[in-house]
């Protein structure tokens, strides 16, 4: 089942915060983020496991919520090179379970 | 250098005619998968692969089909492609997705156009 990510758009000035959400309706083992900016193709940003860790790439962070099957990716201080779209992919359970990545969150930071 | 790599990169075809797009990692990943991204719908997963000679559908397999005879090589088969299979197609690996604790590696894509 596809997890829902939201906001679906957002823009932001330079040094602005983000916090873009990715939910589930089913229990999580994992949730990976990735981003892609306009013409390539996504890279991997960060993997977060069950367990609730907190995890850190450079001034983007994400953690996980077990309970309420949820995670929050944050850019802080945002930089023009944070612009893409950024999506999350999700895992149920451990063993032979691909990633289902959800629609994706466009952000656009302008000078 | 560790890379995935995709070709052709640009592909214009016309309807029914057969087509391959192709897909190569020198990392030893065991998991290999196609996706498509179409405007508001994300990335959807058309077949993937656990490891050689395994391969399974995803959420979009309709019009396609794939083979792993070797563990580096995960061709896309279009056996009679249609318009509303134009997309960008992305291959992906991954050492494996038996443990989700690693990243997905993509290829720089595919942007087919049937007309």
């Amino acid at each position: 089942q596809q997890p829902v990510q939201s906001p679906q758009a957002v823009i932001l000035r330079e040094g602005e915060d983000a916090v873009i959400n990715c939910s589930s309706s089913k229990a999580l083992y994992s949730v990976h983020w990735y981003r892609q900016k306009h013409g390539e193709a996504p890279v991997f940003l960060m993997i977060l496991l069950k367990g609730g860790e907190q995890k850190g790439h450079d001034k983007i962070s994400a953690s996980f919520n077990e309970k309420k099957q949820q995670s929050s990716l944050y850019l802080t201080a945002s930089q023009l090179s944070y612009s893409g779209t950024y999506f999350c992919g999700t895992a149920g359970r451990v063993g032979n379970t691909p990633l289902v990545f959800g629609k994706g969150t466009r952000l656009s930071v302008i000078a | 250098e560790a890379q995935v790599t995709q070709n052709p990169r640009y592909l214009i075809t016309v309807t029914g005619k057969k087509l391959t797009v192709t897909c190569s990692q020198n990392m030893n990943h065991e998991y290999m998968s196609w996706y498509r991204q179409d405007p508001g719908l994300g990335l959807r997963q058309i077949y993937y692969s656990m490891n050689v000679e395994v391969t399974d559908k995803g959420d979009v397999p309709e019009g396609y089909k794939v083979s792993r005879k070797e563990k580096r090589n995960f061709p896309l088969i279009l056996e009679s492609p249609s318009p509303n299979q134009t997309s960008l197609y992305f291959c992906a690996t991954s050492l494996s997705a038996g443990l989700p604790n690693y990243g997905y590696t993509f290829g720089s894509g595919t942007r087919l156009t049937v007309v």
